[in-house]
């Protein structure tokens, strides 16, 4: 079983909409939850991370952990054709990073 | 800062050939990685470093060796490329080993033919 699995997509939105990323894990004791933001050729971007369970919030992006179901979840508000690219959880065990394969955004003007 | 820096951007090799590949930081950080991104498989780790003189194998290290001998930089070099390693490599820096936050580079585009 690998430590945390993505949906590949590709997921197609309007300009404006709510828009919800989502991964699993695999083991609870993981603490350390991302998601960073990769634009096409370039390398991924931290945009946010969380510590143990709850939510965070930066700006149009929310971050949530479940961890009772080992869910992680990105939501992004007010979709911007600028949030095309492809979106990859993360889990930090404390010395290594495990990514999942990552999600396909495209955001429709 | 230049943050993260990685050469070459490309490179073409034959089947066994060896090559190392760059990789620079100047924000005097602690802990380096090496992963690579294939369609379909994401990053996989290859290797990582928690500070100059220390190394440890990630999930796919298989075909590759790294060495840290200062902060600063971490080369990953392949021993005797393989079609199986095309690929694009990114490395990675973030402060310490205790922290989530990494940094990476803009990545190299190896194709072994």
């Amino acid at each position: 079983q690998k430590e945390v699995e993505q949906d590949p997509g590709p997921l197609s939105v309007p300009e404006g909409a709510i828009v919800s990323l989502n991964c699993t894990y695999s083991n609870s004791a993981f603490q350390y939850f991302m998601w960073y933001r990769q634009y096409s050729r370039k390398g991924p971007e931290l945009l946010m991370y969380t510590y143990s369970s709850g939510n965070k919030e930066d700006g149009r992006f929310t971050a949530q952990v479940d961890k009772s179901s080992k869910y992680i979840s990105l939501f992004i508000r007010d979709s911007q054709p600028s949030d095309s690219a492809t979106y990859l959880c993360a889990i930090f065990t404390g010395n290594q990073f495990y990514f999942g394969t990552g999600t396909s955004l495209t955001v429709i003007p | 800062n230049a943050g993260v820096t990685q050469t070459p951007k490309f490179q073409v090799l034959k089947t066994g050939q060896s090559m190392t590949l760059q990789c620079a930081q100047d924000m005097n950080h602690e802990y380096m990685s090496w992963y690579r991104q294939d369609p379909g498989m994401g990053l996989r780790l290859i290797h990582y470093s928690v500070g100059a003189g220390i190394t440890d194998q990630g999930e796919v290290p298989n075909g590759y060796n790294v060495s840290r001998s200062t902060t600063e930089d971490f080369p990953l070099r392949l021993l005797s490329a393989a079609p199986s390693q095309t690929s694009v490599y990114f490395c990675a820096s973030s402060y310490s080993g205790g922290t989530p936050e990494q940094f990476f580079g803009p990545g190299t585009r190896l194709t072994v033919l």
